[in-house]
């Protein structure tokens, strides 16, 4: 099991392009969540999904969007980057509907917006 | 009230020595109070986890001290060693889990 991937590793974008972050996972969690870490800040959540076809706002929701189309991938887009999403973007997942749920991260996509 | 609040950001403990981190919350309905540990280029991931009906679990090296009156919890590491330098997170969750802001461990051999 390769458990939750994240693509690409890194990436450097200039203001006002877009893209997107692609996260899988090979675990048939139903869970899934987008995270964004700053320096001391911690994990601060962006979006969530509790289901194939669903998806829910965080805490810092604006300026993304997300999709879950299948249950194993779920997106992250940034519609008109900005320096401010300069971060490290980690997805997780989890089993089920628990918060008590242990979460399994990605090893992360490091993002550099000029 | 949703604040969990982590002490220290940084921390630098002898190889050997015990390592202390601390969290507090104000949130009473809080259920499940998790730690995880990250390495550099690493996602988080779970190391231990409490529930607030017992004060104490231990895990090898690692045990997770609940002070339900005062909430606050705290890691312990006994024999901090080299392999232990990573970030740590404590986390508390209702309905959904809220993070601390991260302490950063280095042991020094």
């Amino acid at each position: 099991n390769a458990g939750v991937t994240q693509t690409p590793k890194f990436r450097v974008l200039k203001t006002g392009q877009s893209m997107t972050l692609l996260c899988a996972q090979d675990m048939n969690h139903e869970y899934m969540y987008w995270y964004r870490q700053d320096p001391g800040m911690g994990l601060r959540l962006i979006h969530y999904s509790v289901g194939e076809g669903t998806t829910a706002k965080g805490e810092v929701p604006d300026g993304y969007n997300v999709s879950r189309l299948k249950k194993q991938n779920f997106l992250l887009g940034l519609e008109s980057a900005a320096p401010s999403q300069t971060s490290v973007y980690f997805c997780a997942s989890s089993p089920g509907q628990s918060p008590q749920e242990t979460q399994y991260f990605g090893p992360g996509t490091r993002l550099l917006v000029l | 009230q949703q604040q969990v609040k982590q002490s220290p950001q940084s921390l630098i403990v002898q190889k050997g020595g015990i390592s202390i981190i601390n969290c507090a919350y104000e949130n009473t309905a809080f259920d499940y109070f998790p730690w995880y540990q990250q390495f550099p280029g690493k996602g988080p991931a779970l190391l231990i986890a409490i529930r607030p009906d017992v004060s104490e679990k231990k895990e090898g090296r690692f045990t997770i001290s609940f002070n339900k009156s005062a909430k606050q919890f705290s890691l312990h590491i006994m024999d901090s060693q080299p392999g232990d330098s990573a970030t740590y997170f404590c986390a508390a969750s209702y309905h959904q889990l809220i993070w601390g802001a991260g302490t950063k461990l280095i042991i020094k051999p």
